[in-house]
């Protein structure tokens, strides 16, 4: 079955470091990979949208700049958190579908706790 | 951009007994409506979803409606146990200029009394 890996698990940053955090599909080609952040007591926000073949595309308020995000081939993204503050702090999500339409299922990865010290 | 609305945050419920999530959306050409179940520290899992072409989908004690008039969608869990405590998050397809995405209700936290 289809399968995303997403690590690490949980991480501890200092506050001004940056932290990378990787997914990766299994079972699937992840044409199409949706960064999310879930904040404490908040529901997930969209950081950015990145489909193979097209520009990464960030929502408002999530810049690349802030988040950098790597999509180099099928079954792999990654994303960086750069100068991590308390702000920063949540669940972060990688969510992963088979093509780029948007009624195909959205697989999520186990999530990387990021605690910002 | 699209919002989705969801009621209630909270669902107390005696085990046995039924419990119902509603969700409201906005962009009327938003055709997959998934819910998903995320317990305390893992990830959410998808647990059942309802395309744009029907009106009810049935799964393993899981009923999700769909009324595309009224742009809302609803989830139902029948003959509720311990197990289905959770927050439970429904979200609904849209495009925008980042492309297709994925927007989410608030969540709802489930609480099944034994």
């Amino acid at each position: 079955g289809a399968l995303v890996y997403q690590y690490p698990r949980r991480t501890i940053c200092k506050s001004g470091t940056s932290m990378r955090m990787e997914c990766q599909a299994v079972g699937f080609q992840a044409t199409s990979v949706a960064w999310y952040r879930q904040s404490p007591q908040k529901t997930f926000e969209l950081i950015a949208l990145s489909t193979v073949n097209s520009a990464i595309k960030y929502e408002q308020n999530f810049t690349q700049e802030k988040f950098p995000i790597s999509h180099p081939n099928l079954s792999f993204s990654s994303m960086t958190v750069l100068n991590a503050y308390l702000e920063d702090r949540g669940l972060y999500l990688c969510g992963a579908r088979s093509t780029g339409g948007v009624a195909e299922t959205l697989y999520f990865g186990s999530g990387t706790r990021l605690t910002v010290l | 951009g699209e919002q989705v609305e969801q009621l209630p945050s909270i669902l107390r419920v005696q085990e046995g007994s039924s419990a119902s999530i509603n969700c409201t959306y906005e962009n009327s050409a938003s055709n997959y409506f998934p819910w998903y179940k995320q317990e305390p520290g893992e990830n959410p899992k998808l647990i059942i979803d309802i395309r744009s072409n029907m009106e009810r989908k049935q799964t393993q004690g899981l009923i999700v409606l769909l009324d595309k008039k009224a742009k809302r969608f609803s989830l139902h869990i029948t003959d509720t146990q311990p197990g289905d405590s959770a927050m439970y998050f429904c979200a609904a397809s849209g495009t925008n200029s980042a492309g297709n995405k994925l927007t989410f209700g608030i969540g709802t936290r489930v609480l099944v009394r034994p």
